[in-house]
């Protein structure tokens, strides 16, 4: 069974300061691995996602992540932090198990960002 | 439709009472998904659908909770005997199935008193 990880329920960074969240996953499967976003009072949206291929994936607004298989991991990073980047981020994994594919999804870590 | 529609977008309920929560997923998606969101926590998977596939119901906290789906179109996730801590945002997903992308519903906030 598929699950995932995100280290820090909350991140704080300064304007222009490099933001890093961290996933962590548990796949007895070649996983396939999303980030989203949530914005104050919206609904979810896909931010990037990694099937296969290039290990390294951009995103919308500046975003990419980085599969690391040997480190079951998906972080997500972006050089500069701006303002309008607050919100809550959630990391999710789908992989066939059990007959079904589901998208399964990290605790979310909230990003603020300060001037 | 263009997107993921939920209804209602808020619901208040007594405690006790039974509520019925509808999603209507993008057309053509095969998947849906229903999630539960507390207050300030992640989401938590409730059950998934795929095509004509028996769904997967393994995240469904409790008998109360039960969802139908109607071929590939309406779902509706129906809460018996509400109780205070099922007080969430519930969201729908839907997608083309397998490793798709999933387009969520702006949610249906349920707030049982």
């Amino acid at each position: 069974a598929q699950s995932v990880t995100q280290l820090g329920s909350h991140v704080s960074v300064s304007e222009g300061a490099l933001v890093l969240l961290r996933c962590n996953y548990s796949s007895s499967v070649p996983p396939y691995l999303f980030w989203y976003v949530q914005y104050p009072n919206q609904g979810l949206q896909l931010l990037l996602k990694y099937t296969t291929g290039a290990t390294l994936v951009k995103g919308i607004n500046g975003f990419e992540a980085e599969f690391k298989k040997s480190e079951t991991s998906f972080h997500l990073t972006k050089p500069s932090a701006h303002m309008s980047d607050a919100a809550e981020y959630f990391c999710a994994v789908s992989g066939l198990s059990g007959g079904y594919n589901k998208l399964i999804f990290g605790a979310g870590t909230r990003l603020a960002v300060h001037p | 439709g263009a997107g993921v529609s939920q209804s209602p977008s808020n619901k208040v309920t007594e405690k006790g009472k039974d509520v019925e929560l509808r999603c209507d997923p993008i057309s053509g998606h095969t998947a849906l998904y229903w999630y539960r969101q507390r207050l300030g926590q992640g989401l938590e998977f409730l059950i998934y659908f795929q095509g004509n596939s028996a769904p997967d119901k393994s995240g469904l906290p409790s008998d109360r909770f039960s969802a139908e789906r109607t071929g590939e179109s309406v779902s509706t996730l129906t809460i018996q005997r509400t109780q205070q801590e099922d007080s969430a945002v519930y969201l729908c997903a839907s997608s083309y199935g397998g490793n798709t992308e999933a387009f969520f519903g702006q949610g249906t906030r349920l707030t049982v008193v």
